[in-house]
């Protein structure tokens, strides 16, 4: 699977949006762009996933660039329970199933009242 | 509805003790995964269940490491010999067959004395 690079922390006030980077240059063209997320002490939550469409979906939006090297995770109106680790993760699609994620150290999005 | 459940949630063990870990899928689900959250780390993944047959168990660090999921249902994953580098976050997850997402549970948290 293809690596991913975030940024360690972002900051966000709340109301605002908060827009999430992730780079992945190295992807292939079967592979999807996931987000999950993890809150303190909690199991990760998926968020949402596209292929080179950008996807839209209650929790947010994901904008992928047209070479697929990068994407962008929107979170358009920040709440404090937004405040989380965010995982972008790159995985291929095995026998019409998708497989194991592979997590790198995903971004810590504080949001600040 | 009920989502993936774990127990213990939390497992004290002494260095050298055999633990169990049990995770509960979403009923219906047929892919179950098994991944190591160390500490400030993203989870990692350990070894993938389809029903009953375990598909993959590239992750697991060591022969000390056994899952199964005899009935394609339940699934225990078995530590034997504890070390205190086995001190992390077990986290479960389950999906239906040709879903993307993967719903995880709250992870057993095993520190090892």
């Amino acid at each position: 699977d293809a690596k991913t690079t975030q940024p360690p922390s972002m900051d966000c006030a709340e109301g605002r949006a908060a827009n999430l980077p992730c780079n992945h240059s190295t992807i292939s063209g079967n592979e999807y762009v996931y987000w999950y997320r993890q809150i303190h002490s909690q199991g990760p939550q998926y968020i949402i996933h596209g292929l080179k469409n950008n996807e839209t979906n209650e929790m947010a939006s994901l904008i992928i660039t047209e070479d697929r090297k990068s994407s962008t995770l929107i979170l358009p109106h920040a709440t404090l329970r937004d405040t989380a680790v965010y995982y972008c993760i790159v995985s291929g699609v095995s026998g019409g199933s998708n497989y194991k994620l592979t997590f790198g150290k995903g971004t810590l999005l504080t949001v600040n009242p | 509805g009920a989502g993936v459940s774990q127990s213990p949630r939390y497992k004290v063990a002494k260095r050298g003790q055999d633990v169990a870990l049990r995770c509960d899928p979403i009923s219906g689900h047929v892919s179950l995964f098994w991944y190591q959250q160390a500490l400030g780390q993203g989870p990692e993944f350990l070894t993938y269940f389809q029903n009953e047959a375990q598909l993959d168990k590239s992750g697991l660090p060591s022969d000390r490491f056994f899952a199964e999921r005899p009935e394609g249902s339940v699934s225990t994953l078995k530590i034997q010999r504890t070390q205190q580098e086995d001190s992390a976050v077990y986290l479960c997850a389950s999906k239906q067959g040709y879903s993307y997402e993967q719903y995880f549970g709250p992870g057993t948290r095993l520190t090892v004395t």
